[in-house]
């Protein structure tokens, strides 16, 4: 069964400053990747998805992720981080052979002035 | 696009009574998912629905919950009775059968 691994509960962070939060999966098939953003009391939002091809994936907003699948890893990264990008980040993953997304708990980014 | 629609975006009631969530997932899309996120657990499947037909409900916690989807734009999440561990926020998703979900601002639903 696949899972999700997010390393970080909490991540503080100035603004201006690069941020890393990191995505660890599991699974024995082949995997497709995404993650999600979630702002105070709103659904999730897509911000950039892996499903095959070039391993680094640029999304909205400024981010992006590299898939490592010798790491098993799909760390979300920006080089510089807003006030604005305060949020819950959910890393999730889905196997080639069915339809089920499993998510990870989660990483509250706080962009701090 | 209006995005997925989900109704009420609040709901609070007492202990015992029917609750009935419900969403219309993005015009085209064949496939919609209902989640339920709590701080203890995070995001949760209930049920899977694919060109209106229940595929997977294995993740709907007992016979209290049921869902249905009697057409392709309009689905219910059903609880009675409700009890006050089924204090959440639940979540309507959609898919047109790309990989990715789209989901709804979710029902936030207190049962005291």
């Amino acid at each position: 069964a696949q899972s999700v691994t997010q390393l970080d509960s909490q991540v503080p962070v100035f603004e201006e400053a690069p941020v890393e939060l990191r995505c660890n999966y599991s699974s024995s098939v082949s995997v497709y990747l995404f993650w999600y953003v979630q702002y105070p009391n709103q659904g999730l939002q897509l911000l950039l998805k892996y499903l095959s091809g070039s391993t680094l994936v640029k999304g909205i907003n400024g981010f992006e992720a590299e898939f490592n699948k010798s790491q098993t890893s799909f760390h979300l990264r920006k080089p510089s981080v807003h006030i604005s990008d305060t949020a819950e980040y959910f890393c999730a993953v889905s196997e080639s052979s069915n339809y089920k997304l499993t998510f990870g708990k989660g990483t509250l980014l706080t962009v701090n002035p | 696009d209006a995005g997925v629609i989900q109704s009420p975006r609040h709901e609070v009631t007492e202990m015992g009574q029917e609750v009935t969530l419900r969403c219309k997932p993005i015009s085209g899309h064949n496939s919609l998912f209902w989640y339920r996120q709590t701080m203890m657990r995070g995001l949760e499947l209930l049920i899977y629905f694919n060109n209106n037909v229940p595929i997977d409900d294995s993740g709907m916690p007992e016979d209290r919950f049921s869902a249905k989807m009697p057409n392709a734009s309009f689905s219910t999440l059903k609880i009675q009775p409700s009890e006050p561990r089924d204090s959440a926020v639940y979540f309507c998703a959609s898919s047109s059968g790309a990989r990715e979900q789209y989901f709804g601002p979710g029902t936030r639903l207190t049962v005291t």
